[in-house]
């Protein structure tokens, strides 16, 4: 029952190049949308999130945008520096059944090189 | 300074153990989180307590029992290991239960 899918395992980019990885869901009931970004050997660091009524959230080099009508949340990195390369993990938010907390619904990842 | 500390980082055991995994959090977070991370990278989560209180408890066997002393700290025991135990556990926090979430660097879990 995966509802948050990350369809491209790996993306290699050009350093100084655009970046964008791309993440679906299918529960029009998430509200809230994040990006983690995950080097090896190391828990998940959140990077960027986007509350569902709005369409864009940026925060330096890092844009996520949100497509509620197609389920679809992108991050887009420009420029893409070496120091990028690493796991990103989109995650998506919602009240859990009972109401006493949230329910986070993770992707798969996807493996960003940056080439130098 | 650790903000999430999980303990131990590596985990090799055989099958029908017993075993626990610590996490402690220094953030002053109200949420911890237990999640499972396969070897698919699928993270999914386990448990989550607020102030000491059991949130969510997603479809994990009984064998797998959270225990919240306080609010800065959430371990987990598993009894009687299983082969399909073997994953990535990872401990995490948050302000509020709708906060992004700080993660421990992950116990890595190989039963033989």
């Amino acid at each position: 029952d995966q509802q948050v899918k990350q369809n491209s395992p790996s993306l290699s980019v050009q350093e100084g190049r655009i970046s964008i990885l791309n993440c679906d869901y299918t529960n029009s009931m998430f509200d809230y949308f994040l990006w983690y970004k995950k080097y090896p050997a190391e828990g998940p660091t959140f990077l960027i999130s986007i509350s569902s009524i709005k369409d864009k959230n940026e925060d330096g080099r890092f844009t996520v945008f949100l497509n509620k009508s197609a389920k679809h949340l992108s991050l887009h990195i420009v420029p893409s520096q070496p120091g990028d390369s690493a796991v990103y993990f989109c995650a998506d938010s919602r009240k859990n059944l009972a109401n006493t907390g949230n329910q986070f619904y993770f992707g798969t990842g996807t493996s960003l090189t940056v080439i130098p | 300074d650790t903000a999430v500390s999980q303990t131990p980082k590596y985990l090799v055991t055989q099958m029908g153990n017993d075993k626990s995994i610590k996490c402690e959090q220094n953030l002053g977070h109200d949420t911890m989180y237990w999640y499972k991370q396969d070897s698919k990278k699928f993270l999914k989560i386990m448990f989550s307590y607020n102030n000491k209180e059991l949130i969510i408890n997603e479809t994990v066997p009984n064998r797998f029992s959270p225990k919240s002393p306080d609010k800065a700290h959430l371990n987990l025991h598993i009894n009687s290991l299983e082969l399909g135990d073997s994953a990535v556990y990872f401990c995490a926090s948050s302000l509020l239960g709708d906060q992004p979430q700080h993660f421990g660097d992950g116990t890595r879990l190989s039963i033989l």
